[in-house]
């Protein structure tokens, strides 16, 4: 129950092409849904969240789309570029994220090909 | 800038041996928290403190300690009782307001 199920594990997009990565989880006391992103070396730095009182969220390139009733929600990144090769990972939280255990998927690794 | 700090980048531990990475963060967070990554494994929780003075255990809590005296540190101390602690540590805080926040990461790697 308190897994969250991120597919595909990596995935190869040319540029500017779409990039759609999935997630589900299945607790349904989760409320907060960030994704972030992670470059080599680094730490992750959070890219966009959403919470489930709606159902899309967009920021620039970058699109969460969420499906409560389903327990899923994926990650679009439109006109994709090289410089969005990374690895990805989504999470989920109860309290809104604000405290508590901030479950990952285990992360997709997106590489744009020039 | 505010921010998390970890330190070192780099660290490197003897059979047998002790070691503690540091996390300090001057974002005012109450709560703190300490993930272990390791290739295709995601980022799996080993300790997190809410309040100073308190703290739990996560989900690979076995082989690690911490502490939290003050509000902005949270070291970590790997133990020799720790098998297999080769990995990525990554250290975080989190707020209402602004969620969570991560460091840069230490890697430790047993030599």
């Amino acid at each position: 129950q308190q897994q969250v199920k991120q597919s595909p594990q990596s995935l190869i997009v040319q540029k500017g092409g779409i990039s759609i990565i999935n997630c589900a989880y299945e607790n349904t006391a989760f409320d907060y849904f960030p994704w972030y992103q992670q470059f080599p070396g680094k730490g992750p730095a959070l890219l966009i969240a959403i919470r489930p009182d709606v159902s899309e969220k967009k920021e620039g390139r970058f699109t969460i789309s969420f499906n409560k009733s389903a327990k899923q929600f994926s990650l679009h990144i439109m006109d994709s570029q090289p410089g969005d090769s990374a690895t990805y990972f989504c999470a989920a939280s109860p309290y809104g994220g604000s405290q508590g255990n901030l479950i990952f998927g285990k992360g997709t690794k997106l590489s744009v090909k020039p | 800038d505010g921010g998390i700090t970890q330190s070192p980048k780099y660290l490197f531990r003897k059979e047998g041996q002790n070691v503690t990475l540091s996390c300090e963060q001057n974002l005012n967070h109450d709560a703190m928290y300490w993930y272990r990554q390791d290739p295709g494994q995601g980022l799996r929780l080993i300790y997190y403190s809410q309040i100073v003075n308190d703290f739990q255990k996560g989900d690979i809590a076995e082989g690690y300690s911490v502490s939290r005296e003050k509000k902005e540190s949270f070291p970590l101390t790997v133990t020799s009782a720790q098998k297999n602690p080769t990995a990525f540590y990554l250290c975080a805080s989190s707020s209402r307001t602004y969620g969570y926040t991560f460091g840069s990461g230490t890697r430790l790697t047993v030599v």
